[in-house]
């Protein structure tokens, strides 16, 4: 069974700070995708990155940086310099590799809400 | 180049009732997912449809049911009602090929009340 964990319930911070956002993962699939989602108050999620079980390197995008460890099953996501736009509740989520049938569902955590103070 | 669209976005229905929501999917898409997001939650899989057929299903009762159009579009139907299916009913279109990388994109929702 896949399993995604995120202990931190809600952050604040205030404008500027960094902030890093934990993920925890758990999974019997030896090939498997790890995401981010964001949720604004509109309710869409919008996606902000994918990495499949294979790739370790961290990977920097503008002000948002993730750190993937295997060995810890950690999926972490930090947003550097952070900004009241970046205010949502955040998802990490991990897929199954596929099946034979070529289809599979995206297991969510329970989400952070980051609340970015002026 | 429109987005994912769900219909509607609010609805207040009653125990015992039935719902049908709607989703058109991102252009060029041909799969859709439906989640169910209770509140203070994550997404729960309902189920995903490809080719007019369902192809994969959570963990949930018979009550929930869907339908794959020819065009992409979908329904999620739930009959009788319970107050326990009071969330955000979230679609998620894809290609076949994006679906296995899980990579989703998301409408904003249809918020059911089950009152």
């Amino acid at each position: 069974a896949q399993k995604v964990t995120q202990a931190q319930t809600e952050i604040s911070v205030v404008e500027k700070e960094d902030v890093t956002l934990d993920c925890v993962y758990e999974t019997r699939d030896t090939t498997y995708y790890l995401f981010w989602y964001k949720q604004p108050p509109s309710g869409e999620l919008v996606f902000l990155i994918r990495r499949n079980s294979f790739d370790e390197q961290n990977e920097i995008s503008g002000r948002y940086s993730w750190n993937f460890q295997k060995s810890t099953s950690s999926f972490n996501f930090t947003i550097t310099a952070s900004q009241v736009v970046d205010s949502a509740v955040y998802f990490c989520a991990l897929s199954e590799a596929v099946n034979s049938g070529g289809y599979q569902k995206v297991t969510f955590g329970t989400g952070t809400k980051l609340q970015v103070i002026p | 180049d429109a987005g994912v669209t769900q219909s509607p976005t609010h609805l207040i229905k009653t125990r015992g009732q039935q719902v049908t929501l709607r989703c058109s999917p991102k252009s060029g898409h041909d799969t859709v997912s439906w989640y169910q997001q209770a509140l203070g939650q994550g997404p729960q899989f309902i189920f995903q449809y490809y080719e007019e057929e369902e192809r994969q299903r959570g963990n949930f009762p018979d009550r929930f049911s869907g339908h794959q159009f020819p065009n992409y579009s979908s329904e999620l139907n739930v009959n009788a009602l319970l107050l326990g299916d009071s969330a955000l009913y979230l679609c998620a279109s894809s290609f076949m090929t994006g679906v296995n990388t899980g990579e989703l994109f998301f409408g904003e929702g249809s918020r059911l009340t089950v009152l």
